[in-house]
């Protein structure tokens, strides 16, 4: 049971380059969220998606992309890679409202 | 409204102290109050949760306080060990189908040996 497996662990992308992270979840959660973490600022939601075809932006959703055509994979677009995008990303899903969420264990992205 | 709002920003306690962490909200249609726990390098993992229609919830060492009327809710770490050492996250629904959390903007605890 491998919970919420996200590739890569790691990227050093430069400035213009375009990359896509993946997420997949084992879980049949309806529920993906994909969230940015910056030091000292928490979570930030960037796009989240309740159900395959169904996504929605979140609170900073500019430069990034998604799509969900399966329950299962949840993939965040990077088109033009900027510094500001330097960040730690988590995917997350859950079973719905009122639920916890379950946690990737993260991709650090660098942009140089 | 959709703010969730944390303190301390970090906290540094002995070893057998208790830790306290708080956070306040001010939507009241948040109905859902969980805690997440996060070691370096790893990603949140859920800790403990409460929902408004009880004032506590423990399991084992960790301890949620509720306070409906003030809008508050705080985490309590009894006997505090160096391996609680992390960061800490409270947590809310969000208004909506959505099942979006609103997360605070966490707490970084040291235990001291």
């Amino acid at each position: 049971n491998a919970g919420v497996t996200q590739t890569p662990k790691f990227r050093i992308l430069k400035i213009g380059q375009s990359m896509t992270l993946q997420c997949a979840q084992d879980m049949n959660h309806n529920y993906m969220y994909w969230y940015r973490q910056d030091p000292g600022m928490g979570l930030k939601l960037i796009y989240y998606s309740v159900g395959a075809g169904i996504t929605d932006k979140g609170e900073v959703p500019n430069g990034y992309n998604v799509s969900r055509s399966t329950t299962e994979d949840f993939p965040l677009r990077l088109e033009l890679a900027a510094p500001s995008q330097t960040s730690v990303y988590f995917c997350a899903s859950s079973e719905g409202n009122n639920y916890g969420y379950t946690f990737g264990s993260g991709t650090r992205l660098t942009v140089v | 409204q959709q703010q969730v709002k944390q303190s301390p920003q970090s906290l540094i306690v002995q070893k057998g102290g208790i830790s306290i962490i708080n956070c306040a909200y001010e939507n009241t249609a948040f109905d859902y109050f969980p805690w997440y726990q996060q070691f370096p390098g790893k990603g949140p993992a859920l800790l403990i949760a409460i929902r408004p229609d009880v004032s506590e919830k423990k399991e084992g060492r960790f301890t949620i306080s509720f306070n409906k009327s003030a809008k508050q809710f705080s985490l309590h770490i009894m006997d505090s060990q160096p391996g609680d050492s992390a960061t800490y996250f409270c947590a809310a629904y969000g208004s909506g189908n959505t099942g979006k959390l609103i997360f605070g903007q966490g707490t970084t605890l040291q235990v001291k040996p």
